[in-house]
């Protein structure tokens, strides 16, 4: 069965980066996009872009561009988001998608001083 | 950007009774190519990630209960629960995946009265 496991909750220190994992089993890694959707505490969801886990390319919100940078391992069938120049307002839940169906379990990033 | 806009925000509903939510586009999320409204609902409880309910708007995913049900076309979409159970207690949003940045709904939560 098709499963997205996120790396740990982490606690950063404003302006640090962060590097959130997504490993992906059950389907064949490379036929699909994987998108990156956060969701601050109490709020609602917000997409952050998408990677073609084939070639590599991206297409990143606006909102995140300069600031995010999405890659993949297909050696290890995982996908990745790293942050920079985290800020409080940072603090949310960070998801790896694929499709609109299977989602991971979430990862919490904390930004804090 | 499509916007996405849900109303009510909350609503309160006795067990047994209709829940109505609605979302409306601020562009149209058909492709004519395929005639399919790229327009998904989702369920969240807390400390979870969204479960995919619906998709091409009205199209039930696999195991979801028939009390659930999309309709709606252009820019105009409904999520109706025939008769609420206590475990669809949740928050429902609604989501287009027709352009980027794809785009959520604020989110409506849903009660028991």
């Amino acid at each position: 069965q098709v499963q997205l496991v996120q790396s740990g909750a982490e606690v950063k220190k404003p302006g640090a980066s962060v590097k959130v994992s997504c490993k992906a089993s059950g389907y064949t890694f490379t036929d699909y996009y994987i998108h990156w959707v956060r969701q601050a505490p109490g709020q609602g969801l917000e997409w952050m872009g998408w990677i073609n886990c084939n070639s590599g390319g991206t297409n990143v919100a606006q909102k995140f561009q300069g600031r995010v940078a999405m890659t993949r391992d297909t050696s290890i069938n995982t996908a990745y988001m790293e942050l920079n120049r985290l800020r409080s307002d940072d603090t949310a839940v960070y998801y790896c998608v694929r499709g609109e169906t299977y989602w991971g379990q979430g990862t919490l990033v904390t930004v804090s001083s | 950007d499509i916007v996405m806009t849900q109303s009510p925000d909350s609503l309160a509903v006795s067990l047994g009774e209709r829940a109505t939510i609605n979302c409306k586009s601020s562009q149209s999320v058909l492709y004519s190519s395929n005639n399919k409204e790229y327009l998904a609902w989702y369920q969240q409880k807390p400390g979870q990630p969204p479960k995919l309910l619906i998709y091409w708007a009205s199209t039930r995913e696999s195991g979801v209960p028939d009390r659930f049900r999309g309709s709606g076309s252009g820019t105009d979409f409904t999520l109706t629960i025939s008769s609420l159970q206590a475990e669809d207690v949740a928050v429902y949003y609604c989501h287009q995946y027709h352009s980027t940045p794809r785009t959520f709904g604020q989110g409506t939560k849903v009660e028991i009265k």
